[in-house]
């Protein structure tokens, strides 16, 4: 079925390290890849996103592979600040019309 | 532009009766709307996609009898939790994709927080 897993589950850096997520989909149809910044008790928020068409995106500190043939995808976020500490969630739009999310990466950026 | 909002924001009720959580688009018309679940801890689970004038069509393991979904309008769509049970205490967010717009790009809602007791 659909699936999409994401790894690690928790990541620690230095404030000024790089942070580095993970994630692989099934689908081989999933043509679009959101990831999502989520603070507790409120909604995603996106903060990149990705097309099949396209291999890498970046935006400032941000950002974002694809590699469609190994089926993975990967958000990289340099010169991290303590305000990027959150949840960070990776989705794939599938052939079936919906957003399959991942399980989530609590990020923790230590001053 | 592209917002939306859900009502309320927060419930609170007793076991065994009913809750609806209004999802509205409040700048645009919204093809489809989604509507997720998620635990404390947890990921987004997505428990049903609902097209207006049309059935909704559920996840698989998502009673349909038990979260009823409306969508009547192209700016509304409705979540009733019926006959809510401890274990149906969640955070339910919506989203929604702009009719004629980039068809799989999702505006979140800010989520319902259902307790019952």
């Amino acid at each position: 079925g659909e699936n999409v897993e994401q790894h690690p589950s928790t990541l620690s850096v230095q404030e000024g390290d790089s942070a580095v997520i993970k994630c692989t989909y099934s689908d081989s149809a999933s043509n679009y890849f959101p990831w999502y910044k989520q603070e507790l008790g409120k909604r995603p928020q996106l903060i990149i996103d990705i097309r099949s068409n396209v291999g890498e995106k970046k935006d400032q500190r941000i950002a974002v592979t694809l590699n469609k043939t190994a089926k993975h995808f990967s958000l990289h976020i340099t010169e991290t600040q303590p305000e990027d500490s959150a949840v960070y969630f990776c989705a794939a739009w599938t052939g079936g019309f919906k957003t399959i999310f991942g399980a989530g990466t609590r990020l923790f950026v230590k001053a | 532009g592209a917002v939306v909002s859900q009502h309320p924001s927060w419930v609170i009720c007793k076991s065994g009766t009913s809750v609806k959580i209004e999802c509205r688009s409040l700048d645009f018309q919204a093809t489809t709307m989604f509507w997720y679940r998620q635990f404390p801890k947890q990921s987004l689970m997505l428990m049903a996609t609902s097209n207006e004038g049309s059935k909704a069509t559920y996840e698989q393991g998502v009673e349909k009898d038990k979260f009823l979904i409306n969508h009547a309008s192209l700016t509304l769509s409705t979540l009733t939790v019926t006959s809510a049970h401890p274990e149906d205490s969640s955070f339910y967010i919506c989203s929604a994709t702009i009719a004629g717009g980039s068809y799989n790009e999702q505006f979140f809602g800010p989520g319902t927080r259902l307790t019952v007791l």
